[in-house]
């Protein structure tokens, strides 16, 4: 039982550079999240799915699409990256005992 | 202004003593609150989840909640030095994806 894992730990990107930040998980929770964490700004809300075949927009989704794939994965797109992007990516899970959601070891990017 | 916020700290406490760790929110919309620790280049881990008014025990951490003021906090009974990590408070509005709304954290260090 991994739990909610990431890949790749690390990326370098070029401006307009694209990749995709992989997530997958497996605890067969319906409700899957990705953020971005920088530095005294916590983490915020990029696009989240409640279940399998929904996506919705969080907090600050501009430069980002995501695709959920199945109920195990959720996939985070960066089209054409900017320097602004730099930061360190979470994605989480929901479920358990309380509903808590359930992070993944992050994705460390940047973006020169 | 943002909906949760902490003092980001850092806040000092020397071992053995009580760390006390407040937030406060702004969305009475807010049904429950998690308290999540985060050690320095790691993800997030759930160490406390609260919904009623009143006090809540787990071990050496009691979780706190008052509606009526909008204010959750958070104390570390015999504080170690294993506790030095940053506290994220995240509040959570009833409905389908549960979405939460992170505070900025606030960094404890535990003095030996």
């Amino acid at each position: 039982n991994a739990g909610v894992t990431q890949t790749p730990k690390f990326q370098v990107l070029k401006t307009g550079q694209s990749m995709t930040l992989q997530c997958a998980q497996d605890m067969n929770h319906n409700s899957m999240y990705w953020y971005r964490q920088d530095p005294g700004m916590g983490l915020r809300l990029i696009y989240y799915s409640a279940s399998e075949g929904t996506t919705d927009k969080g907090e600050v989704p501009n430069g980002y699409n995501v695709s959920r794939l199945n109920k195990r994965e959720f996939s985070l797109r960066l089209e054409s990256a900017a320097p602004s992007q730099t930061s360190v990516y979470f994605c989480a899970s929901r479920g358990g005992s309380y509903n808590e959601q359930f992070f993944g070891p992050g994705t460390r990017l940047t973006v020169l | 202004q943002k909906e949760v916020e902490q003092n980001s700290g850092p806040l000092s406490v020397p071992e053995g003593a009580i760390a006390s760790l407040n937030c406060t929110y702004s969305d009475r919309g807010s049904q429950s609150f998690f308290w999540y620790r985060q050690y320095s280049g790691k993800s997030p881990e759930l160490i406390m989840f609260i919904y009623s008014n009143g006090d809540k025990e787990d071990g050496r951490f009691t979780a706190q909640l008052n509606k009526a003021s909008q204010y959750v906090s958070l104390l570390i009974r015999d504080s170690q030095p294993s506790d030095s990590a940053t506290y994220l408070c995240a509040g959570a509005r009833s409905g389908s994806a549960r979405q939460l709304t992170f505070g900025s954290g606030t960094q404890l260090t535990v003095l030996p």
